[in-house]
């Protein structure tokens, strides 16, 4: 099975600028979580996407937001991006009991 | 609120011996602790999952303990290898019903020398 994969890979963007970035899951899993990756606060708890609805959502502002499609495939959109927002953003797809993570997309906000 | 802490930010090991990591919380009780391991660069990759019920769990040279009383888990590496070195994460699961949330620790970067 290929693995969940996370597009772009890199990106570099501006303050006030709004930036999307896509998620594929592993085949036939349903649940779609993102997480905010920074070297002062870890690992953080954005949200979860099943079956189309956000199901839990972490601390976060309302400029982040997500939605996930049909084919289970996510996005997560940050509007009005603010410097503290540069971070390694993954997203992990659900199997049984464990979460299997993407390679990241590295944002970067000047 | 919930507080996951990993107490050794870095762990500096020499070539076969044991490395033990530990993962402490507070004001939860988790359904399950899972332990993964994240290189520079990549995302997470899963390792072990330890149920509130279980003691030990074991995978090859890793062993996991989990001691729901003390509120604890070890992560043990036997025999540990220069290709260990990596960061590992503790994560709580703090799954309500369905939906699914794991709570990270900050981590331990694991540097194991020959």
């Amino acid at each position: 099975k290929a693995g969940v994969t996370q597009t772009p890979r890199y990106l570099i963007k501006t303050r006030g600028q709004q930036v999307t970035l896509s998620c594929s899951p592993i085949s036939g899993h349903r649940s779609v979580s993102w997480y905010q990756q920074t070297p002062g606060q870890g690992l953080q708890f954005l949200f979860e996407y099943f079956s189309e609805t956000q199901r839990n959502k972490g601390n976060f502002p309302g400029r982040f937001s997500g939605r996930q499609f049909s084919n289970s495939r996510s996005e997560m959109n940050v509007s009005t991006l603010e410097l503290g927002d540069s971070a390694l953003y993954l997203c992990a797809s659900k199997g049984a009991d464990t979460q299997y993570f993407g390679p990241g997309t590295r944002l970067t906000v000047l | 609120s919930q507080k996951i802490e990993q107490n050794s930010e870095a762990l500096n090991i020499q070539e076969g011996k044991t490395a033990t990591l530990t993962c402490n919380y507070t004001n939860y009780s988790p359904a399950y602790l899972q332990w993964y391991r994240q290189d520079p660069g990549r995302g997470p990759v899963f390792l072990l999952l330890i149920r509130e019920n279980e003691k030990e769990k074991r995978k090859e040279r890793l062993k996991v303990t989990f001691d729901t009383t003390l509120k604890q888990s070890l992560f043990h590496i036997t025999a540990s290898q220069p290709a260990d070195s990596a960061t590992y994460l503790c994560a709580l699961d703090m799954s309500t019903g369905t939906a699914s949330k794991l709570t990270f620790g900050t981590g331990t970067r694991l540097q194991v020398t020959l």
